[in-house]
């Protein structure tokens, strides 16, 4: 059970949007930055964005993020085969003194 | 860039050592996190160093059963676990960290079985 709520799975069509939420409490998500990575089949995990809504060099501007109390979201534009991946949230956790995670969003382009 | 040792394949009861060479310009501020991900399952953060304050955090659940120490020349951060168990089993990921987890390595297997 992770401390971070995610949707195990979404879909779309290529060339649409999809969201993915990530849920937590006022200890984690609520007090702290949030960050999502993806996971390509077979790879380590890469950071997509940090601190809520910023992007590391070289990630495009399909991928935006945002955050809203205890909530945040993932968005993604333009969808791509190449955007078939494993989608996680984290964020530190003040109660828990620890990086928490969510369960990961298994994304679908169809 | 990271790079980790080759995977392992462990008896339960045994340790090991897990080892992670960063190389490329190395900020004084250098924090390498470790992460590990269960078979089909998601992250879980173990723990890491942290550059502010000079001190390691270990997540609770490992903590007694696992060590993570940094050696400066070339860097090279390395992970320790003890008592394995088969649900030890696991893709162990170094990661720098600015706070949260930024820069991944490519994980290191380890396997649990008697």
């Amino acid at each position: 059970q992770s401390v971070l709520t995610q949707p195990p799975s979404v879909s779309a069509a290529s060339g649409q949007k999809v969201t993915i939420s990530c849920s937590g409490s006022t200890s984690n998500i609520g007090s702290n930055f949030v960050s999502w990575y993806q996971q390509l089949p077979g790879t380590a995990p890469k950071l997509l964005i940090y601190d809520n809504n910023e992007r590391p060099s070289g990630i495009p501007d399909r991928f935006s993020a945002s955050k809203s109390g205890t909530s945040a979201t993932l968005g993604i534009t333009g969808l791509q085969t190449g955007d078939e991946a494993d989608y996680y949230c984290g964020a530190w956790d003040n109660s828990l003194n620890a990086v928490v995670f969510g369960g990961g969003t298994n994304l679908t382009v169809l | 860039q990271l790079v980790q040792s080759g995977a392992e394949v462990k008896k339960p009861g045994a340790s090991v050592k897990v080892s992670c060479r960063v190389s490329g310009y190395i900020p004084t501020d250098l924090s390498i996190h470790w992460v590990r991900q269960t078979p089909g399952k998601g992250l879980e953060w173990m723990g890491g160093f942290d550059s502010e304050d000079g001190e390691r955090i270990y997540a609770q659940r490992f903590q007694g059963r696992v060590t993570m120490t940094e050696e400066s020349s070339p860097y090279t951060a390395y992970l320790e676990v003890r008592g394995l168990m088969s649900e030890d089993t696991a893709v162990y990921y170094c990661t720098t960290a600015s706070g949260m987890p930024d820069l991944w390595g490519p994980g290191t297997l380890v396997t649990v079985s008697s």
